[in-house]
């Protein structure tokens, strides 16, 4: 059973950038989309964007310039980087395994991070 | 890009009701569709994907049907346990954007 987890600084300064990192275990990263997921507090789940285990990524078009999705596969790591954040990118982000075809199947507990000086 | 729509946005319902939720989508996505049950503090479940597959371990009361642009949810004997927010994901169009619906919640009646 694959298992991810999120690590990160939970809080962040106004204009740096959010970096958090995904753990998977139980699995390598083979043969999927890893995303990224954030839900702001009260709000609904917002799609931030995928690494395809081959190393293309896609991103949801409102965060397109700001975010950066990697992977290590060395580490089974893949990582998320959103630059110039403001209060409203405070959220609890997760991370996800997933196929278009059969959803996103596994998901990491959630991570909350507050952007705030 | 394709925005998905839900309705309702909120649900008041009792125990033993038949519950439907419906996702619309703003261009044909044929089956890519999956649906998520999400409750306060946790991370979201996949309940249903490709439309109308049930996911392993899901109890069947869930259903899904739907192509295109319309896709339902049903509960055909609401639970305690059911009372959630309902969420549907596309995963349409090439390379796929798994864009959400804004959500439903079920709240007890």
């Amino acid at each position: 059973q694959v298992q991810l987890q999120e690590s990160g600084p939970g809080l962040v300064k106004p204009s740096e950038t959010l970096s958090l990192t995904c753990t998977v275990s139980g699995g390598s990263i083979s043969s999927y989309y890893w995303s990224w997921i954030r839900q702001p507090p009260g709000k609904g789940l917002e799609w931030i964007g995928y690494i395809y285990y081959s190393g293309s990524t896609n991103y949801n078009p409102s965060l397109k310039s700001r975010v950066t999705i990697s992977v290590d596969t060395s580490k089974n790591q893949f990582s998320l980087k959103l630059s110039s954040v403001t209060a409203a990118d405070t959220a609890v982000y997760y991370c996800a395994r997933g196929t278009a075809a059969a959803g996103t199947t596994d998901w990491g507990q959630g991570t909350l991070v507050t952007v705030s000086s | 890009d394709i925005q998905l729509t839900q309705s309702p946005s909120f649900l008041s319902a009792s125990v033993g009701d038949r519950v439907t939720i419906t996702c619309r989508a703003s261009q044909g996505i044929s089956s890519y569709l999956a649906w998520y049950q999400q409750k306060p503090g946790k991370a979201p479940k996949l309940l249903i994907y490709a439309a109308s597959t049930l996911q392993s371990g899901v109890p069947s009361r869930f259903s899904g049907s739907g192509s295109g642009t319309e896709f339902t949810l049903t509960i055909s004997s609401l639970q305690p346990e059911d009372f959630a927010t309902y969420y549907c994901q596309q995963l349409n169009s090439y390379p796929p954007l798994f864009t959400f619906g804004p959500g439903t919640k079920v709240d007890i009646k």
